[in-house]
């Protein structure tokens, strides 16, 4: 069985750092990764996604994230935070054939603190 | 495009009773679509998959006659929390696939219940 750890709970920096966000996935095949960030009481919103291919994908919001196989990594990163990307962010890994047999297992979340 | 409602945001009802909530695909149809539960601070768990026109599938753990699904449209499903007590409160979020990606999951922006 597929899964994630996302190995920091909670991470502060400032406006305009430089962010990563680590994840570690542990799946049999080659995994379907994404990265999800879900503000205070809402859903869940697409960043990015890999699937094959070029191993550095690109996403929404300025956030890019790169797919390391011998590390087992999918770490999230922005060269320039805002202090609009506070929010909680997880990284899912996905399996199955599709359709209805697909599903994500997600990691338990990094909440990103930006100080001013 | 692959916008995904939820109806109600927040539902607060007495122990004892039962609560629909409602997952929208608003500009695709959506033959499968997931439903997770979130406890505070925590990560999102599957609780089930809904087929349309098809029992739903429970994960291992979910009661099935405490979680009501039904999948009756190709745009709609619904979750019926059943006999709620108050270790039922939690946040409610539903993802759908569309038709054209099968392997990739958007989410509705959930549902807060609180049963009292």
């Amino acid at each position: 069985a597929q899964s994630v750890t996302q190995p920091d709970i909670h991470i502060t920096v400032s406006e305009g750092a430089s962010l990563e966000l680590r994840c570690n996935y542990s799946y049999g095949a080659t995994p379907y990764l994404f990265w999800y960030v879900q503000s205070p009481g809402q859903g869940l919103q697409l960043l990015l996604k890999y699937f094959s291919g070029d191993t550095l994908v690109q996403g929404i919001k300025g956030f890019e994230a790169e797919f390391k196989r011998s590390q087992s990594s999918f770490n999230l990163r922005k060269p320039s935070v805002h202090w609009s990307d506070a929010a909680e962010y997880f990284c899912a890994v996905g399996a199955g054939s599709g359709g209805s047999n697909y599903k994500l297992t997600f990691g338990k979340g990094t909440l990103l603190t930006v100080n001013p | 495009g692959a916008v995904v409602s939820q109806h109600p945001s927040r539902v607060i009802c007495k122990s004892g009773t039962s609560v629909k909530i409602e997952c929208r695909s608003l500009d695709f149809q959506a033959t499968t679509m997931f439903w997770y539960r979130q406890f505070p601070k925590q990560s999102l768990m599957l609780m089930a998959t809904s087929n349309e026109g098809s029992k739903a599938t429970y994960e291992q753990g979910v009661e099935k006659d405490k979680f009501l699904i039904n999948h009756a449209s190709l745009t709609l499903s619904t979750l019926t929390v059943t006999s709620a007590h108050p270790e039922d409160s939690s946040f409610y979020i539903c993802s759908a696939l569309t038709p054209l990606r099968t392997d990739t999951q958007y989410f509705g922006p959930g549902t807060r219940l609180t049963v009292l």
